[in-house]
């Protein structure tokens, strides 16, 4: 059965530091998105990729941020200066059309930042 | 805001036991109601749904029913097994409120953690 695979599982940085967060979701999705779960909280959506563009953001989503999907296969988070607040479980799914479709996930990447 | 309170754990049971999980919802318009399943591991699976008050979705011996009047969607299982061991998450996806878009993104709750003793 297909899967939304991360990588890597467990990344750990210093604050300051750039990070790029991966995911391969399934082959055939269209619609792509990032959440994150900080230790103990809620698990927040960050952000939604549509046909190449970011189609929604939340809040959380400010500069330090940006996604990409570079080769067709991949899709990337990227955070450019790591505070130590962005420790958390980033989560990508994947889903092949928008509202009514399932969004199948993958099992996350634990964030360290020290 | 679009939000949801789940029950908080951990949840410990014995294996046959009763369970609910406790999840009520706060939303405009009229939301889908989804809970979704954690192993460890493993990522975030989508175990039942609901579109529209009074459904039930149902998977697994899970059952859990949109209830409007009460905006809740409590998840409850009439015998759990330790294979249920696992952090179960309650959602609501609307295309109104929270950011709005069509894409309906996912709002969860805290999750809360099952253990399921033999």
């Amino acid at each position: 059965e297909p899967e939304v695979t991360q990588t890597p599982s467990h990344q750990v940085t210093q604050m300051g530091q750039e990070v790029i967060l991966r995911c391969v979701p399934i082959s055939n999705h269209l619609y792509f998105y990032w959440y994150r779960q900080i230790l103990g909280q809620k698990v927040e959506f960050l952000v939604s990729f549509y046909n190449n563009e970011i189609s929604e953001k939340s809040e959380i989503f400010d500069d330090q941020f940006s996604v990409e999907r570079p080769d067709g296969s991949n899709f990337t988070l990227k955070i450019r200066s790591t505070k130590l607040e962005d420790s958390a479980m980033y989560f990508c799914a994947s889903s092949l059309g928008s509202s009514s479709y399932e969004q199948y996930f993958g099992p996350g990447t634990r964030l360290t930042v020290t | 805001g679009n939000s949801v309170t789940q029950m908080e754990g951990p949840v410990t049971l014995s294996e046959e036991a009763f369970l609910t999980i406790n999840c009520t919802y706060t939303a405009t318009g009229y939301p889908s109601l989804f809970w979704y399943v954690q192993y460890p591991g493993e990522g975030l699976q989508l175990l039942l749904k609901a579109t529209k008050a009074d459904d039930k979705g149902s998977n697994k011996g899970f059952e859990a029913t949109y209830r409007k009047e009460t905006t809740s969607f409590h998840l409850e299982k009439g015998s759990v097994q330790v294979s249920d061991s696992a952090v179960y998450f309650c959602a609501l996806r609307s295309i109104t409120g929270n950011y709005g878009g069509s894409q309906g993104n996912l709002i969860f709750g805290k999750g809360t953690k099952l253990s399921v003793k033999p």
